[in-house]
């Protein structure tokens, strides 16, 4: 598959504890954005990475969020001491060069009991 | 950060019918993008277009950058076209995209 894929598909979890989405962009996509989606509402952007430049991290919403990426491959969204309104569809896309063409994989469900 | 209002915010259309989306944007942008969300939430990218006009089949879009709005056109709807629609932009001067809250449309056969 040629798309933008995300693991896991779903995540159950309990409040308090850490978790740790993954995102594997199309090959040679050099932009990767991150997403927050919660249900019946628009996407809010959370993180993006350009190549090696320092990521632009304007949209975490508190410092238990983070991401990483090695190079222009995988990145880890984690989230720590996980709370019930993080609840929501964590949504991963890629694009080429830059803010371009964006492409979207299937998104994380993650439910926090 | 840039504002971005899609309206109607829904729609429900008989087959067959046509429909026009609109997204206001409240500044400048170098970039715009339409997506459709199916109904099992995965985002289909439909049109670049930060100027202009493009066409896909049924679908077409506009984009008065000057005025600051983009029209999607949707002819002879089908009920796989269900879903919602998001406009999204980036702003000349940043790298985030704004999205707005969509417009949800259901297609009745």
């Amino acid at each position: 598959g040629a798309g933008v894929s995300q693991s896991p598909s779903n995540k159950v979890t309990e409040k308090g504890k850490d978790v740790e989405l993954r995102c594997d962009p199309i090959s040679g996509h050099t932009a990767l954005y991150w997403y927050r989606q919660r249900l019946g509402q628009g996407l809010e952007f959370l993180i993006y990475f350009q190549g090696n430049s320092a990521p632009d991290k304007s949209g975490l919403p508190s410092d238990r969020f983070s991401a990483e990426r090695t190079g222009e491959s995988v990145s880890t969204l984690t989230i720590q001491r996980t709370q019930q309104e993080d609840s929501a569809v964590y949504l991963c896309a890629s694009s080429s060069s830059g803010p371009g063409t964006q492409y979207f994989g299937p998104g994380t469900r993650l439910l926090v009991l | 950060g840039i504002q971005v209002e899609q309206s109607p915010p829904d729609l429900i259309l008989q087959e067959g019918a046509n429909s026009t989306l609109r997204c206001n944007f409240s500044d400048s942008v170098n970039n715009l993008q339409w997506f459709h969300q199916n109904p099992w939430g995965q985002l289909i990218n439909l049109f670049y277009i930060p100027s202009g006009t493009k066409q896909n089949g049924r679908l077409s879009a506009t984009t008065v950058a000057t005025e600051r709005y983009s029209l999607l056109y949707i002819s002879s709807s089908q009920t796989t076209d269900s879903g919602v629609y998001f406009c999204a932009v980036i702003s000349s001067t940043g790298n985030q995209f704004y999205f707005g809250t969509g417009t949800s449309l259901t297609v009745i056969p």
